[in-house]
């Protein structure tokens, strides 16, 4: 079974420009979820989807945004890029049920300069 | 709101020695409990869960016990390996309503030395 694919693993970006982050969840699993990784804040919960909709959202401004597609696969975005953007952000797949086991991608490291 | 709190590292070990990691959690409800592991340059990998109070969580070698009384998840090895440095996060699962959301500890960096 395929795990969690994560495109790209690295990018570089300029302040002020946008980002997109793509996330193949494990084929069957309709839950996916996104987190910023840094090591000042640690791992914060951006948002989930399911079946399409979002239905959960953490604390981050609106320039943060996603979307889920009827194959499950999730993108997120990031607009107006800020150096404390700067993170490895991970997408997370659950089958769909509360409490499941999140399975995690290896992550995008976002470097923004 | 809920959160986890870890003890702070690096732990650091000499092969063999036995690992203690201390979590806490603040939560309304009953959520569930886990430990993730990080090796460099990857993303989470799941170590073990608990999803009720009392139940004990293991894996390779790693045990932690769902404790209500004392809110409590602490992780557990009898016999450290180079292998297991890594850094481990504490986590529980604000599941209701179906929702899916992990809160994290801050992660505990552990090395392991021969």
């Amino acid at each position: 079974k395929a795990g969690v694919t994560q495109t790209p693993r690295y990018l570089i970006k300029t302040r002020g420009q946008q980002v997109t982050l793509s996330c193949s969840p494990i084929s069957g699993h309709r839950s996916v979820s996104w987190y910023q990784q840094t090591p000042g804040q640690g791992l914060q919960f951006l948002f989930e989807y399911f079946s399409e909709t979002q239905r959960n959202k953490g604390n981050f401004p609106g320039r943060f945004s996603g979307r889920q597609f009827s194959n499950s696969r999730s993108e997120m975005n990031v607009s107006t890029l800020e150096l404390g953007d700067s993170a490895l952000y991970l997408c997370a797949s659950q089958p769909g049920g509360a409490n499941t086991e999140a399975f995690f991608g290896q992550g995008t490291r976002l470097t923004v300069v | 709101g809920n959160s986890v709190t870890q003890m702070e590292g690096p732990v650091t070990l000499s092969e063999e020695a036995f690992l203690t990691i201390n979590c806490t959690y603040t939560a309304t409800g009953y959520p569930s409990l886990f430990w993730y592991v990080q090796y460099p340059g990857e993303g989470l990998q799941l170590l073990l869960k608990a999803t009720k109070a009392d139940d004990k969580g293991s894996n390779k070698g790693f045990e932690a016990t769902y404790r209500k009384e004392t809110t409590s998840f602490h992780l557990e090895k009898g016999s450290v390996q180079v292998s297991d440095s890594a850094v481990y996060f504490c986590a529980l699962s604000e599941g209701s309503g179906g929702y899916n959301k992990l809160i994290f500890g801050a992660g505990t960096r552990l090395a392991v030395h021969p």
